[in-house]
């Protein structure tokens, strides 16, 4: 067990909807970071936060977005789905050293 | 660019053998490496990270080697068991990544099938 949770488990959507992924982080870990995962791929970088600001970004279009609060929990959301973007959505918090992975979002869209 | 590449990509042997997994990247400017196993559908496991100053980590019957001039990061799993059939994959932190951003360059991963 890392101590990052997700939610939810499982999601599916349809095309134009959209969602909303949550992860708590690791207290004191000020450092939480969003990666996709298509099947059979590795996981590509979507962003990552530090202390709430956006401290770098991977090739992903603006409807991706994504929020960091006080209490260590974050937010990614996604706006007008498209079918590609069914994956595997993973959270990760950091001490600045390791990173500490959630068991991730399943999202399928329909 | 940094580019991760991990060989090979599949694996099958049978129950107590030694093996090895392979990893090589493009960039040697690295900030750490990390290995980590994934079960199907499921999230990342970390197993092993290696700072750019360091040689080798071990843990239980796992070792990975660093060799950062090369290019090039193995895992080793001694006397192989059935628990460990999973992806392995290996990432790195870029060190030329603007302040304090820690973003993963991953491979492709190997999927290990050990037989009983």
């Amino acid at each position: 067990e890392t101590g990052v949770t997700q939610s939810p488990t499982h999601l599916i959507k349809t095309r134009g909807q959209q969602v909303t992924l949550r992860c708590s982080s690791q207290s004191g870990h000020n450092t939480v970071s969003w990666y996709q995962q298509a099947l059979g791929q590795g996981p590509q970088f979507i962003f990552q936060y530090y202390r709430e600001e956006e401290n770098g970004r991977g090739n992903f279009p603006p409807r991706f977005s994504g929020l960091q609060f006080p209490n260590y929990s974050s937010e990614l959301n996604v706006n007008a789905l498209e079918l590609d973007d069914s994956a595997l959505y993973l959270c990760a918090s950091s001490d600045d050293v390791e990173q500490f992975f959630g068991p991730g979002t399943r999202l399928t869209v329909l | 660019k940094q580019e991760v590449t991990q060989i090979p990509a599949a694996l099958s042997v049978p129950e107590g053998e030694n093996l090895v997994l392979n990893c090589s990247f493009t960039d040697s400017a690295i900030y750490n490496l990390q290995w980590f196993r994934q079960d199907p559908g499921k999230g990342l496991t970390s197993l092993l990270l290696i700072q750019s100053s360091q040689r080798e980590q071990t843990s239980g019957r796992l070792n990975a080697s660093l060799d950062k001039s090369s290019g090039r990061s193995t895992l080793y799993i001694a006397a192989s068991q059935p628990g460990d059939s999973a992806t392995y994959l290996c990432a790195v932190v870029p060190t030329l990544n603007a302040g304090n951003n820690r973003k993963l360059i991953w491979g492709l991963g190997t999927s290990l099938a050990v037989n009983p």
